[in-house]
């Protein structure tokens, strides 16, 4: 596709539930990051993968997340036993290039998840 | 802990005006420093990525300054389009074997008719 999709655009979870975002990066693209982008506040980092290896988890909040790429190409968020405080815009973004060097990162639409 | 600071919070201009937003970073050791626009339920787009070793960096109607010494950075938006109504965040990179960008809370600009 022309860029970065992700799906569903919208998911509103009881809390308790199990939630997967999906996000389909830039055919071809290297890299793929995940990002938590709280109302009002800017994208906190995820998660970090080239091409199918989970580089850095360091910013997931905690075991209740989990994401991979197993085939180097779309990636998959899950969040188990959701709560409240997980409720925000899920942004996915791939680069061409490697974490961090001058190439872009194209950022996907976001996910917005909604924990009731 | 690396810290990305904006101001202003947010700003409200007339359209064909001018208007500058600034960013102060404490990243270390610095690589390179991002602005992007990010429009109402988008994503955001990028609109300059510039390194320690780049004063200046335009892009159309908008132009990116860096000053590494004061580790602060200015974007400066030239007549200012209805279209231009969007958050501006920005975001600096360590490098040193991270993989996290940096993001500021962003600048929330509103350009009236």
């Amino acid at each position: 596709g022309a860029g970065v999709s992700q799906s569903p655009r919208y998911k509103v979870a009881k809390r308790g539930q199990d939630v997967a975002l999906r996000c389909d990066p830039i055919s071809g693209h290297v890299s793929l990051f995940w990002y938590q982008q709280a109302l009002g506040q800017g994208p906190e980092f995820l998660t970090y993968f080239q091409n199918e290896a989970q580089l850095d988890k360091s910013g997931l909040p905690s075991d209740r997340f989990f994401a991979e790429r197993p085939e180097g190409s779309v990636s998959t968020l899950k969040i188990q036993r959701t709560q409240q405080e997980d409720s925000a815009v899920y942004l996915c973004a791939s680069s061409s290039g490697l974490a961090g060097d001058m190439y872009e990162q194209y950022f996907g639409p976001g996910t917005r998840l909604t924990v009731t | 802990k690396n810290q990305v600071e904006q101001s202003p919070q947010s700003l409200i201009i007339l359209e064909g005006k001018n208007c500058t937003l600034q960013c102060n970073y404490t990243v270390s050791p610095f690589s390179n420093l991002r602005w992007y626009k990010q429009d109402t339920g988008r994503g955001p787009v990028s609109l300059t990525i510039m390194t320690f070793s780049e004063n200046t960096k335009s892009n159309g109607r908008y132009t990116a300054t860096l000053d590494a010494d004061t580790k602060q950075s200015s974007l400066h938006i030239t007549a200012s389009q209805l279209s231009d109504s969007a958050s501006y965040i920005c975001v600096a990179y360590s490098g040193a074997g991270s993989y996290q960008l940096t993001f500021g809370k962003g600048t929330k600009l509103s350009v009236i008719p």
